[in-house]
């Protein structure tokens, strides 16, 4: 079976810090993989996808960067946070765009 | 018009209630159409799909889909305090995923 991982599960970062949040998948090969950010009470909002190694889209243009080094590792990073960047982090997988998507147990990111 | 309208809730029910989550959208494009719960600060689990109009049932969860009035439902029967959580419908035109703001719903033991 599939599983996905994040980590880390919760950070405290000061603004102007550099950001890394990782993001693998287990038990499955070529997958489609999505960065999300979830504020309360507005929803997920999707900030990067990957099709494949190398291949990142970016859905909003913020402070944010993704890559995609490995099949199934998915990194979200940004070199200075912003207070703005506070949020909860979700990374999710799919077999295919069009198809059911499975999410990560999350990061919760508080920039002081 | 957002594409997919979801009433926030909350939603509060007592136990052993029947429970009706709604959304609607705007795009006849969508084709396939699901339904997460999500934990307090816990990732949003999958819990059913379906990729037609009609009604598809586990459990105590049943998902209906009304693709003529572009109206989706998720029914809980016998509803217990563990189903207490946000319930966020999604859809998809095969291309691009699309989530409601989610649905609060608290069971009142």
């Amino acid at each position: 079976s599939q599983t996905i991982h994040q980590w880390p599960a919760t950070l405290v970062q000061p603004v102007g810090s550099p950001l890394s949040l990782e993001c693998t998948v287990e038990g499955t090969s070529n997958p489609n993989l999505y960065w999300y950010r979830q504020a309360a009470g507005r929803g997920l909002q999707l900030l990067f996808y990957s099709v494949g190694i190398g291949q990142i889209s970016s859905e909003v243009p913020q402070n944010l960067s993704a890559s995609r080094p490995q099949d199934r590792q998915f990194i979200l990073s940004s070199k200075k946070l912003l207070l703005s960047d506070s949020g909860f982090y979700l990374c999710a997988w799919s077999p295919d765009r069009a198809y059911e998507q499975y999410f990560g147990p999350g990061t919760r990111l508080t920039v002081t | 018009q957002k594409e997919v309208e979801q009433d926030p809730g909350p939603l509060s029910v007592p136990e052993g209630a029947i429970v009706s989550l709604n959304c609607t959208y705007s795009n006849s494009a969508f084709q396939y159409f699901m339904w997460y719960r999500q934990y307090s600060r816990k990732g949003p689990e999958l819990l059913m799909y379906t990729y037609s109009s009609g009604n598809k049932e586990d459990g105590r969860f049943t998902a209906q889909v009304d693709k003529s009035s572009k109206y989706i439902s998720l029914f809980i029967r016998d509803s217990q305090p563990s189903d207490s959580a946000t319930y966020l419908c999604a859809m998809s035109d095969g291309n691009q995923f699309y989530f409601g703001t989610g649905t609060s719903l608290t069971v009142i033991p």
